[in-house]
């Protein structure tokens, strides 16, 4: 069965610093990996995803992810932070063997402080 | 073009009522997902519709619940004598034929029960 754990609920950062969104994952396939954004008032929007190939994938609004299947992990990066970040930020993975279904984790709230 | 579309926005029920609940997802989108999110919560899988295939119902929490689709368009989740832990919002979305792809999310109905 697949899961997904994000094990802050909470993430702060000021303006212009670096943030990580951590997650972790398991699933008994090759993952396929989601990051999606939930603004206030607004529907939940694609980041970026990882199916295969480069670890490293560049998604919207200058997001970035690093897939690391020896930590079964797929922590969410930025280097320069700002205000708007400020949403709800969920991981979910798939089975990558053919199915459909698709795990979400709890969410974490990152506050970007100006 | 037009996105995913879901009706109604809001919807209160008294307890014991039964509720439809309707998604309109993007012409062309095969696969068809049913999410529950409670207040301050992630994302709970209902189930997903793709193609002609039996949809995975793995994730209905109880025989209350029960979700149609017509063809690769319209989809109703229909809940039976609802119950106050009912109370959430229900977000569908859409995607492409293949799981490598990311969802699209509409709305979502926020229900109450009373």
């Amino acid at each position: 069965a697949q899961s997904v754990a994000q094990p802050e609920d909470q993430v702060n950062v000021a303006e212009g610093n670096p943030l990580t969104v951590k997650c972790t994952y398991s699933v008994s396939g090759n993952p396929y990996l989601f990051w999606y954004v939930q603004y206030p008032n607004r529907g939940l929007q694609f980041l970026l995803k990882y199916i295969t190939g480069d670890n490293l994938v560049k998604g919207s609004y200058g997001f970035e992810a690093e897939f690391n299947k020896s930590q079964t992990s797929f922590h969410l990066k930025k280097p320069s932070a700002l205000v708007s970040d400020s949403a709800l930020y969920f991981c979910a993975v798939r089975d990558g063997t053919g199915g459909f279904k698709t795990i979400f984790g709890a969410g974490t709230r990152l506050f970007v402080k100006a | 073009g037009a996105g995913v579309s879901q009706s109604p926005s809001n919807k209160v029920t008294e307890k014991g009522k039964d509720v439809e609940l309707r998604c309109d997802p993007i012409s062309g989108h095969t696969a068809l997902y049913w999410y529950r999110q409670r207040l301050g919560q992630g994302l709970e899988f209902l189930i997903y519709f793709q193609g002609n295939s039996a949809p995975d119902k793995s994730g209905l929490p109880s025989d209350r619940f029960s979700a149609e689709r017509t063809g690769e368009s319209v989809s109703t989740l229909t809940i039976q004598r609802t119950q106050q832990e009912d109370s959430a919002v229900y977000l569908c979305a859409s995607s492409l034929s293949d799981p490598a792809y990311e969802q699209y999310f509409g709305p979502g109905t926020r229900l109450t029960v009373t």
